[in-house]
């Protein structure tokens, strides 16, 4: 069974821009979530989205949206880029919306805003 | 509000040593309790989860941890350390409310396995 995939693996942005990533779960797995990994703030949970709809947010700006279609692959966008989105984006999925199921996670991309 | 502490950014041992990676968190309501593997340019790898069955939980690679409550403590431990368990290690929690979630993760520990 494939793993999750996500694309691009590296992104060099400037400021002001805006980006869309792009995470496609394991086969089956209907739950993406997407996080924000940088060497100042850790690993913060973005968001969740479960069959369409998004589960459930964390503490980021508006700027931060996703969407899921209907094959559960998952897209995050990032508008008017700053320097201090600079990070590793990873996503996760699993086969529902639980609190026990494994989370498997992709490779990340890694996002330079210059 | 659920926040999780990992003590020590780095952890040093030699090669055949204990491993042992602290965790402590707090939560209001029972957590459900995890630790990841990262290694380079890799996204995170389950090692082992706890959700309120045994207190010991054994995982992927030789790894266990243990669930105490009245410490509010998941510290990970293996008992002989490989070359290859270098790597960035997480501990998150999360708990559950109405049938949402959101989990934290700590700041990770960087084990450093030594020859």
């Amino acid at each position: 069974k494939a793993g999750v995939t996500q694309t691009p693996r590296y992104l060099i942005k400037t400021r002001g821009q805006q980006v869309t990533l792009s995470c496609s779960p394991i086969s089956g797995h209907r739950s993406v979530s997407w996080y924000q990994q940088t060497p100042g703030q850790g690993l913060q949970f973005l968001f969740e989205y479960f069959s369409e709809t998004q589960r459930n947010k964390g503490n980021f700006p508006g700027r931060f949206s996703g969407r899921q279609f209907s094959n559960s692959r998952s897209e995050m966008n990032v508008s008017t880029l700053e320097l201090g989105d600079s990070a590793l984006y990873l996503c996760a999925s699993t086969r529902d919306s639980q609190t026990t199921d494994t989370q498997y996670f992709g490779p990340g991309t890694r996002l330079t805003v210059l | 509000a659920q926040s999780v502490t990992q003590l020590g950014s780095h952890v040093s041992v030699s090669e055949g040593a204990l491993v042992l990676l602290r965790c402590n968190y707090s939560s209001s309501v029972p957590p459900y309790l995890f630790w990841y593997v990262q290694y380079p340019n890799q996204g995170l790898q389950l090692l082992l989860k706890y959700t309120s069955a045994a207190t010991l939980v054994k995982g992927i690679n030789g790894f266990e941890a243990e669930f105490k409550k009245s410490e509010t403590s998941f510290h990970l431990t293996k008992p002989s350390a490989h070359m290859s368990d270098a790597a960035e290690y997480f501990c998150a929690v999360t708990t559950t409310s109405g049938g949402s979630y959101i989990p934290t993760f700590g700041r990770g520990t960087s084990l450093i396995v030594h020859p």
